[in-house]
């Protein structure tokens, strides 16, 4: 069974750094795109990247660019998603998933607070 | 970019009822859509893929339309299951934009 599983949640402080991992099973760290999803509380969806592990290439929403890092260590399976000075605004639930053409299996979400 | 509305943005309907969504595409995204279920509180979960191919599992109540600018998902028959928020994507190429959501309530 296919199972993405995400780091704890985190409460940090508006500059501070971070980085929160989504752990996956070899077959689709190697064969499948890794997506990262935001999702502010009560609002929707907002697709932010999406990664392929085997060779890095990375794809990201104009709205997310230069705001966060996508990654991956391919000694660990693991996919990161960074941010070198959050912010408020950065507070959310943020989500991995597997896949490019529909996003079939999710990680359990890693709720991130920014607050001083 | 491509933006991707849905419509309506809540809607109530009635256990039995046949309940329809609409997406629409600012251009043509041929047929790659997806449509996704939100339950409060849960992960989202993939009900379609490539406009109207249902993943594994979703009840055969769900079904997808459309093509190029225009979809839709429908529930023949509505469920109180089926409360939930109702995304959709999508995913021709980078970004895979989601819609804003329609929020459904018996």
């Amino acid at each position: 069974e296919v199972q993405l599983v995400q780091s704890g949640a985190e409460v940090k402080k508006p500059g501070e750094s971070l980085k929160i991992s989504c752990k996956i099973s070899v077959y689709t760290f190697t064969n499948d795109w890794i997506g990262w999803v935001r999702q502010m509380p009560g609002k929707g969806l907002e697709w932010m990247a999406i990664i392929y592990p085997r060779n890095s290439d990375i794809r990201y929403s104009p709205s997310f660019q230069g705001q966060v890092t996508v990654s991956v260590d391919k000694s660990t399976n693991t996919a990161y998603l960074q941010w070198s000075s959050l912010k408020a605004s950065d507070s959310a639930m943020y989500y991995c998933a597997r896949g490019y053409h529909g996003l079939d299996v999710w990680g359990q979400g890693t709720t991130v607070t920014v607050s001083s | 970019d491509i933006q991707m509305t849905q419509s309506p943005s809540s809607l109530s309907a009635s256990v039995g009822d046949r309940v329809t969504i609409t997406c629409r595409a600012s251009q043509g995204i041929s047929d790659y859509l997806a449509w996704y279920q939100q339950k409060p509180g849960k992960v989202p979960k993939l009900l379609i893929y490539s406009v109207s191919t249902l993943q594994s599992g979703v009840p055969s109540r769900f079904s997808g339309s459309g093509s190029g600018t225009h979809f839709a998902l429908t529930i023949s028959s509505l469920q109180p299951e089926d409360v939930a928020t109702y995304y959709c994507q999508k995913y021709d190429s980078a970004p895979c934009t989601f819609g804003q959501g329609t929020k459904l309530d018996i």
